[in-house]
């Protein structure tokens, strides 16, 4: 089944300590990007990568860090967590060749106490 | 002015209505359009292309109006499964996916 799959789902963690939200698609995607979403801003691109080792940022980076080592991979770190960075993530993948079709994550919920 | 715009709602129509909404965007360049819906706390998931020429799938209509800037949505003989919020996106030349806020609709029993 085509997929994209984000880990963990939930998490809830403290001011300061490192943690990494993984992301991984089974579709051979080209383009892999994270988002934010929270009530009122809708979605906004953190960071997104168009092949692997080719990352740029999007409109609200601060904070976050990523790496595209393999194809299927693109996982979203954030070195030192703060209370501004609780949210909802979604991870998303898409084709050069479909623009604008993107395949979603089911999300993480991420709480920063 | 935003790159996309859409009415936040809520719609709150009841079943077997007719609703429509539109998203209007700012920058001419832009190249595809799309509507994506997405249930509460869940992933957005595409739900359909829009076309110059309109096309409809089902229950659903989507137009563009190059000349306006705007796409619109109809969903026609609304079903309570059609609660949700919808997203209007738009890819620009350049390949940069712009996501609108969403515009919510409830169906009511």
């Amino acid at each position: 089944e085509a997929q994209v799959t984000q880990n963990p789902r939930y998490l809830i963690t403290v001011t300061g300590k490192k943690l990494t939200v993984t992301c991984s698609q089974n579709m051979n995607h080209e383009y892999m990007s994270w988002y934010r979403q929270d009530p009122g801003l809708g979605l906004r691109q953190i960071y997104y990568s168009m092949n692997v080792e080719v990352t740029d940022k999007g409109d609200v980076p601060e904070g976050y860090k990523v790496s595209r080592k393999e194809k299927r991979n693109f996982p979203l770190i954030l070195e030192s967590p703060s209370p501004n960075q609780t949210s909802l993530y979604f991870c998303a993948s898409r084709s050069y060749i479909t623009q604008g079709v993107q395949f979603f994550g089911p999300g993480t919920r991420l709480t920063v106490l | 002015r935003k790159e996309v715009e859409q009415d936040p709602g809520p719609f709150n129509v009841p079943e077997g209505a007719t609703v429509a909404f539109n998203c209007t965007y700012s920058n001419s360049a832009s190249q595809s359009f799309f509507w994506y819906r997405q249930d509460c706390r869940k992933e957005p998931k595409l739900l359909m292309s829009v076309y110059s020429s309109g096309n409809e799938d089902g229950r659903f209509t989507a137009q563009l109006n190059r000349a306006s800037q705007y796409i619109s949505l109809l969903i026609r003989d609304s079903k309570l499964s059609d609660s949700a919020t919808y997203l209007c996106v738009v890819n620009m030349r350049d390949d940069k996916i712009i996501f609108g806020k969403g515009t919510r609709l409830h169906i009511l029993p």
